[in-house]
């Protein structure tokens, strides 16, 4: 399994655009790179998945470049209630035989 | 819709006592289910994951069993536990339908063992 290095806390102020990078040198062919959020006393919630280029939702954006050694979340205008655990998870589908497994995360605090 | 129910929401147990969580899925069929652990701190530790009624697989030997005797019904059990097997239990869910790697976690179990 690939291992994920991501920083372990960084600050903000609320209107900001955060990017947490996460390195993954080894990454497989197949695998995917995810992204969760984690409130304390909750379990984790999915944000954003993607394998090459620029994937983009209504919550966040996640650019992988061309080798795939690392991604980077980037959360526009981040709010106080932005405030959690973020998770880079790197491995196979669910479907395909993959399993989530949980680094340490980067602990984002935004301030008002 | 699909939802995933995990009770009791915390619980304390003395030492040697033993341990059932709970954890069904509504809304969905053949679901992977999984069972993580939480410990003092950020990281999650997937314990089991199941594929099917009655696959259970292990990742870490442990005081800690799983069980899955229904296709929605996820059991983690303990004969005896220790002061070791305090932390946060989630369990979760994926669908083996789609090729992704998004998973929804219940609300959790806060276990305090004293």
């Amino acid at each position: 399994l690939a291992k994920t290095t991501q920083p372990i806390s960084m600050d903000s102020y609320e209107g900001q655009e955060v990017n947490i990078t996460c390195s993954h040198n080894n990454i497989a062919t197949n695998d995917y790179i995810t992204w969760y959020q984690q409130f304390p006393s909750q379990g984790p919630r999915f944000i954003i998945q993607g394998y090459k280029t620029k994937v983009t939702n209504e919550v966040a954006s996640l650019f992988i470049p061309a080798d795939r050694k690392s991604s980077t979340l980037s959360l526009p205008r981040v709010s106080l209630s932005d405030t959690a655990v973020y998770y880079c998870l790197v491995g196979l589908a669910l479907n395909q035989g993959g399993k989530l497994i949980f680094g340490q995360g980067t602990e984002l605090s935004v301030k008002p | 819709s699909q939802t995933i129910h995990q009770w009791p929401a915390t619980l304390v147990q003395p030492v040697g006592s033993p341990l059932s969580l709970e954890c069904t899925v509504e809304g969905t069929s053949n679901p992977n289910l999984y069972w993580y652990r939480q410990a003092a701190g950020r990281g999650l530790q997937l314990l089991f994951y199941s594929v099917g009624i009655g696959q259970i697989s292990s990742e870490v030997p442990q005081n800690l069993s799983a069980s899955r005797p229904q296709d929605r019904q996820f059991i983690l059990s303990s004969k005896k536990l220790l002061l070791s097997d305090s932390g946060f239990y989630l369990c979760a869910w994926s669908t083996g339908a789609m090729t992704n790697t998004e998973a929804f976690f219940g609300q959790g179990t806060r276990l305090t063992v004293v």
